[in-house]
């Protein structure tokens, strides 16, 4: 089955720029979607369609892709980013899959 | 404002069958391009997408729970159920409804479904 690969863990300072990447075989063909999830708190949309960014969301979230690899950025990082992200897509068939989540540290 | 809301028991036996369902508000599934999906999450672990339900009543399952898992819509009730058979402690999670337009957008507050005996 399609896999989304993620780095368990990364850690910034605040005011530093966190990247978190998302590695999958269909991604180069897929478009890659990014979740932000605080503790007790359902997921939120942080970036669609690779890079595009839902109102109401910081302009320090911003999302690329290159290859089989897409990467969320947040520059600046702030205290209040301190959360789970989660990457997700499909494959050509439509299933929709996550990635295993990466907790992001602001120290 | 598009909102959702999951319902159901909290506490199922193992091999029982669990039905949830999924109110919605603010939108119609029958709208192009429009879907709903289920998402669980084990407590401490990732998200896991399970079913999906388009506007055209076309469907999708998680390749691992298809032959355990069955979504259907109520169109006329804002309402999407997900049935999930011979339930077990792994089964155990929060499980999210979302609105789905290619991407997740909004999710419901999560239901915690704990299976024990």
């Amino acid at each position: 089955s399609y896999e989304l690969t993620q780095p368990p863990s990364v850690s910034v300072s605040p005011g530093q720029t966190a990247r978190i990447t998302c590695s999958g075989d269909a991604l180069p063909k897929q478009y890659a979607y990014w979740y932000q999830q605080k503790p007790g708190q359902a997921p939120v949309l942080v970036i669609y369609k690779d890079s595009e960014r839902p109102s109401g969301i910081p302009e320090r979230f911003s999302g690329s892709s290159s290859g089989t690899t897409v990467t969320l950025t947040i520059s600046g990082v702030q205290a209040e980013d301190e959360a789970d992200y989660y990457c997700q897509s499909a494959d050509s068939s439509g299933t929709k899959v996550f990635g295993g989540g990466t907790k992001l540290t602001v120290l | 404002q598009i909102t959702l809301k999951e319902s159901g028991p909290t506490l199922v036996k193992p091999t029982q069958t669990l039905t949830l369902t999924c109110t919605f508000s603010g939108f119609s599934l029958s709208t192009s391009g429009v879907g709903v999906g289920w998402i669980r999450q084990p407590p401490g672990k990732a998200l896991e997408w399970l079913a999906l339900i388009y506007w055209n009543d076309d469907k999708r399952y998680s390749p691992s729970l298809k032959s355990r898992l069955t979504i259907t819509k109520d169109t006329s009730k804002n309402q999407v159920v997900l049935t999930m058979t011979n339930m077990d402690p792994v089964d155990t999670a929060t499980y999210y409804c979302a609105h789905d337009v290619g991407w997740f957008d909004p999710w419901g507050q999560g239901t915690l479904v704990t299976v024990s005996s």
